[in-house]
């Protein structure tokens, strides 16, 4: 079974630039999360996706960032402007059957820097 | 606040030694605490699932423990393929599936 695909694997940017990241979850998973993962510390969940809908994003920062999960499959997550803080791994991960005990699998990630 | 905090930060074994890495946390109310495992430039890779005290879970070396405030992972005779950033999640009640993670312990096992 094909894991969580992420991509792109890494990428730099200029500060106030945009950047987007994609991710394809494990086919047939139903919820598909986005995390945050500063350099030290332990992920940190930005939205979390059930099919279409957006479940939580109570710590998205949506004056800058947005993400979209269209048709329930793939998902991307966008930021504009980027800050310098927004330097980190994003990691997608997903579940299948919604409930909130499931096991969420992880991609390798897109290790973002901003300059 | 919702919290985990893991012990030590790093730890650093030789070959054969074994040990105990630690979680403690404050949530309200548990329904899951996880272990991950987490290589350089990779994602987390998941290992235990753990729902109430007292219960454990074993995998080839590894054995993770829960008690009401804490869990433990306990290596057995570690091997250097075994050093990776291990990484302990709580999903408090009421959550949908934000998972809260700790910062990790970091793990060297040499030969």
């Amino acid at each position: 079974e094909a894991g969580v695909a992420q991509s792109p694997r890494y990428k730099i940017i200029e500060k106030r630039q945009s950047v987007a990241f994609w991710c394809n979850p494990i086919s047939g998973h139903a919820t598909l999360y986005w995390y945050q993962q500063i350099l030290g510390q332990g992920p940190k969940l930005l939205i979390q996706f059930q099919n279409n809908g957006v479940v939580d994003d109570s710590q998205l920062p949506k004056d800058r960032f947005s993400a979209e999960r269209l048709k329930g499959v793939d998902s991307t997550l966008k930021i504009q402007p980027a800050k310098l803080e927004d330097s980190a791994v994003y990691l997608c991960a997903s579940s299948s059957q919604g409930v909130s005990t499931d096991t969420q699998y992880f991609g390798p990630g897109t290790r973002l820097t901003v300059l | 606040e919702d919290q985990v905090t893991q012990s030590p930060e790093a730890l650093r074994l030789q070959e054969g030694e074994s040990s105990s890495l630690n979680c403690s946390y404050t949530v309200s109310g548990l329904r899951g605490l996880f272990w991950y495992r987490q290589d350089p430039g990779k994602g987390p890779e998941f290992l235990f699932t753990l729902y109430s005290a007292g219960e454990e879970k074993e995998k080839e070396r590894l054995k993770a423990t829960l008690t009401k405030k804490e869990s433990f992972l306990h290596i057995t005779a570690p091997k250097p393929e075994d050093s990776a950033t291990y990484l302990c999640a709580v999903l408090p009640r009421g959550s949908q599936g934000n998972l809260i993670f700790g910062k990790g312990t970091k793990l060297s096992v040499k030969p």
